[in-house]
């Protein structure tokens, strides 16, 4: 079945730290990639997003996250943690040829020891 | 930010009752969707529109029904509320994608909906 995983539910690190969250998906063919991250009682806000081209994409705050096709996955990474990049993390797809339709893993909730 | 408001932003209502949430944008974005949000399933799509009057079923439609009469307004009903159904809400919006691929959607800040 086609699904997108996020294996961790909890990450703590420490400020100054880096960052690496997972994210791996099941579909027949590489589906378009996001990452999406929510603070508390905020709504979602897009962070990076992969189409095609260069598997390492720049986004906002700082982050990356590098698409390698052998192993399904996207992963966000992040060299120096801040205290005010604790939040909910989701990767999210969409399916090639399934137009707007963002499908969500189930979330990584970070929390940043000062 | 994108200009998206939700409301109420907050709602305690009892099993039974109908509920109707609602959705406003100030872009002119064509489409529009319905998300609950619940721990350990992330987001998951409700019901989306695509345009005035038209919309399709999401992942977890079952109990909820959605209308669209003008651009900037997409309402979510819960014609008869259970204890299922609390949840965190989001409303999002998008643009028409662009050579086949998909936009951007920006999401509203979400109505938590409490059923008791």
């Amino acid at each position: 079945a086609q699904s997108v995983t996020q294996p961790d539910i909890h990450i703590t690190v420490s400020e100054g730290a880096s960052l690496e969250l997972r994210c791996n998906y099941s579909y027949g063919a590489t589906p378009y990639l996001f990452w999406y991250v929510q603070s508390p009682g905020q709504g979602l806000q897009l962070l990076l997003k992969y189409f095609s081209g260069d598997t390492l994409v720049q986004g906002i705050k700082g982050f990356e996250a590098e698409f390698k096709r052998s192993q399904s996955s996207f992963n966000l990474r992040k060299p120096s943690v801040h205290w005010s990049d604790a939040a909910e993390y989701f990767c999210a797809v969409v399916p090639t040829g399934g137009g707007n339709k963002l499908t969500f893993g189930t979330g990584t909730q970070l929390k940043v020891e000062l | 930010d994108a200009g998206i408001t939700q409301s109420p932003r907050h709602k305690v209502t009892e099993t039974g009752t109908p509920v109707t949430l609602r959705c406003h944008q100030t872009e002119n974005h064509r489409y529009m969707y319905w998300y609950r949000q619940d721990p350990g399933h992330g987001l998951r799509l409700i019901h989306y529109s695509y345009g005035v009057k038209d919309t399709d079923k999401g992942e977890v439609s079952d109990g909820y029904s959605v209308s669209r009469s003008k651009t900037e307004d997409f309402l979510l009903t819960l014609e008869s509320a259970t204890s299922s159904q609390t949840s965190v809400y989001f409303c999002a919006i998008s643009g028409d994608s662009s050579g086949g691929l998909p936009y951007e959607q920006y999401f509203g800040p979400g109505t938590r909906l409490t059923v008791t």
